[in-house]
């Protein structure tokens, strides 16, 4: 079965742009999550989604960024304007809330970030 | 706050050792506790979630989790230089809420 499905892997932008990512969670999965990895604060939430609806976006830093799940298939999150401090790891992630599997949460291979 | 806490290390071991891996969490009321591991450059994988006090072993590793203390820790016994990675413990209150996770330990098996 494929993973969560993460594009770009990796991005170079110039500060002022707008970066969009995209996510594909696994399919039957109903909760969707986004976090941020940088070496000072690890990994941090930023938004997720339970059947598609935003549940909390507290983590969002400020309202350059915005986040997006139209359907079960597809999430995005968008920076704009992007600045250097953006510049990170963004972990797309998915879990079917299955007790069984403890709530596992399974995670996408990553965009990395370069804001310059 | 929920918060969990873990040294960042590096914690070196050598080839054949036992490698102990401690966590702590503030929210009393975490249910499901996970271990994952993170090689440079790539994404968190799972290694075992536990949800019971004791001991839960899958091969070369072990959870240990004490609710009362707020503590869980993960052993893996014959440490291999292909365990070397980051390890982030992880913390998940209820349900489909997102897990917290730690910072992580940076762990280095010495051949």
């Amino acid at each position: 079965d494929a993973g969560v499905i993460q594009s770009p892997r990796h991005e170079v932008t110039e500060m002022g742009q707008e970066v969009t990512l995209r996510c594909k969670p696994i399919s039957g999965h109903n909760s969707l999550f986004w976090y941020r990895q940088t070496m000072m604060r690890g990994l941090e939430l930023l938004i997720y989604f339970n059947n598609n609806v935003p549940i909390d976006d507290s983590g969002m830093p400020e309202d350059r960024f915005s986040a997006k799940m139209p359907n079960a298939s597809f999430s995005t999150l968008k920076i704009q304007p992007s600045e250097p401090r953006d510049s990170a790891v963004y972990f797309c992630a998915s879990s079917s809330g299955s007790h069984i599997s403890g709530n596992t949460i399974y995670f996408g291979e990553g965009s990395w970030l370069t804001v310059v | 706050q929920k918060e969990v806490e873990q040294n960042s290390g590096p914690l070196s071991v050598p080839e054949g050792a036992i490698a102990s891996l401690n966590c702590t969490y503030s929210d009393r009321g975490s249910q499901s506790f996970f271990w994952y591991r993170q090689y440079s450059g790539k994404s968190p994988e799972l290694i075992m979630f536990i949800y019971s006090n004791g001991d839960k072993e899958d091969g070369r590793f072990t959870a240990q989790l004490n609710k009362a203390s707020q503590y869980v820790s993960l052993l893996i016994r014959d440490s291999q230089p292909s365990d070397s990675a980051t390890y982030l413990c992880a913390v998940n209150h209820s349900g489909n809420t997102p897990l917290v996770f730690g910072k992580g330990t940076r762990l280095s098996v010495i051949a």
